[in-house]
C-alpha cells in the first residue's frame, strides 16, 4: 500500500492559480473516479474540498478544482486567497479494498 | 453532525488502548465509517473501514492483526481497540464517516495517542 506522490510544497501569489499532483497506479487513482481532496490547516481535522474526482462539496468555493488523467489527479487552485494556505491531501479507494493517502502538500502564500 | 473521539493518551509499548466515537446529528446506523490517523508532523493514514451494519470490515497492512474495529449502532457509537502498540502508533485518531464508500466526509476533533516508555 505505497503512498499516492505528492509535491511536498506549492507556492503562488495571491490570484495566481497552482496545480497540485497526486500519482497513484493502475490499482488505485487508474481505474476508479473515487479520488478525493482535503484541506487541512495547522492544528485543525482535515476538510473534504473534492471528492470523486471532480466534485465539490456544498460550501466549498468554486476556485477548487480537480481532474484525472489516467494514474494522476490534480487539484487546481484558482485565485489564490491567503486562506488557502494549507496543507493537502489526495486519497484514492484501491482495488485491494483500502485507502491510499498522498503524502501531502504545504500551500503557500506568497 | 458531531463526531467526538475519546480514549487517547499515553501508553507503554506493548499496551493497549481502547477508542471510542460518540456521534450525534446523524442516522449513525446507515453510515459506514473509518478511522485515520496523523503522525506528529506528517501526513494522513487510512486505518479500518467498517460497513453500517458491521459485517464487511476492511483494515490496513499496518493495523491488521494489532487494531480491530467495531460499532454498536445502538450506541451510535464507533471504536477501534488498538493492541501491542509501537512507538510508531503515536498520532492522532480521526473519526470518520464514509460516503458511498468512497470518500470521508465528517471527521472528529481526534483524540492524541502517545506510546512511549
Amino acid at each position: 500500500q505505497s503512498a499516492l506522490t505528492q509535491p511536498a510544497s506549492v507556492s503562488g501569489s495571491p490570484g495566481q492559480s497552482i496545480t497540485i499532483s497526486c500519482t497513484g497506479t493502475s490499482n488505485d487513482i487508474g481505474p476508479y473516479k473515487f479520488v478525493s481532496w482535503y484541506q487541512q490547516h495547522p492544528g485543525k481535522a482535515p476538510k473534504l474540498i473534492i471528492y470523486e474526482v471532480t466534485n465539490r462539496p456544498s460550501g466549498v468555493s468554486d476556485r477548487f478544482s480537480g481532474s484525472k488523467s489516467d494514474n494522476t489527479a490534480s487539484l487546481t487552485i484558482s485565485g489564490l486567497q491567503p486562506e488557502d494556505e494549507a496543507d493537502y491531501y489526495c486519497t484514492s479507494y484501491t482495488t485491494s479494498r483500502t485507502w491510499v493517502f498522498g503524502g501531502g502538500t504545504k500551500v503557500t502564500v506568497l | 453532525v458531531q463526531l467526538v473521539e475519546t480514549g487517547g493518551g499515553s501508553v507503554e509499548p506493548g499496551g493497549s488502548l481502547r477508542l471510542s466515537c460518540a456521534t450525534s446529528g446523524l442516522p449513525f446506523r446507515d453510515y459506514y465509517m473509518s478511522w485515520i490517523r496523523q503522525a506528529p508532523g506528517k501526513g494522513l493514514q487510512w486505518l479500518s473501514y467498517i460497513s453500517s451494519s458491521g459485517t464487511t470490515i476492511y483494515y490496513a497492512d499496518s493495523a491488521r492483526g494489532r487494531f480491530t474495529i467495531s460499532r454498536d449502532n445502538a450506541k451510535n457509537s464507533l471504536y477501534l481497540q488498538m493492541n501491542s502498540l509501537r512507538a510508531e502508533d503515536t498520532a492522532v485518531y480521526y473519526c470518520v464517516t464514509v460516503i458511498r464508500g468512497e470518500y470521508f466526509l465528517h471527521w472528529g476533533q481526534g483524540t492524541l495517542v502517545t506510546v512511549s516508555s
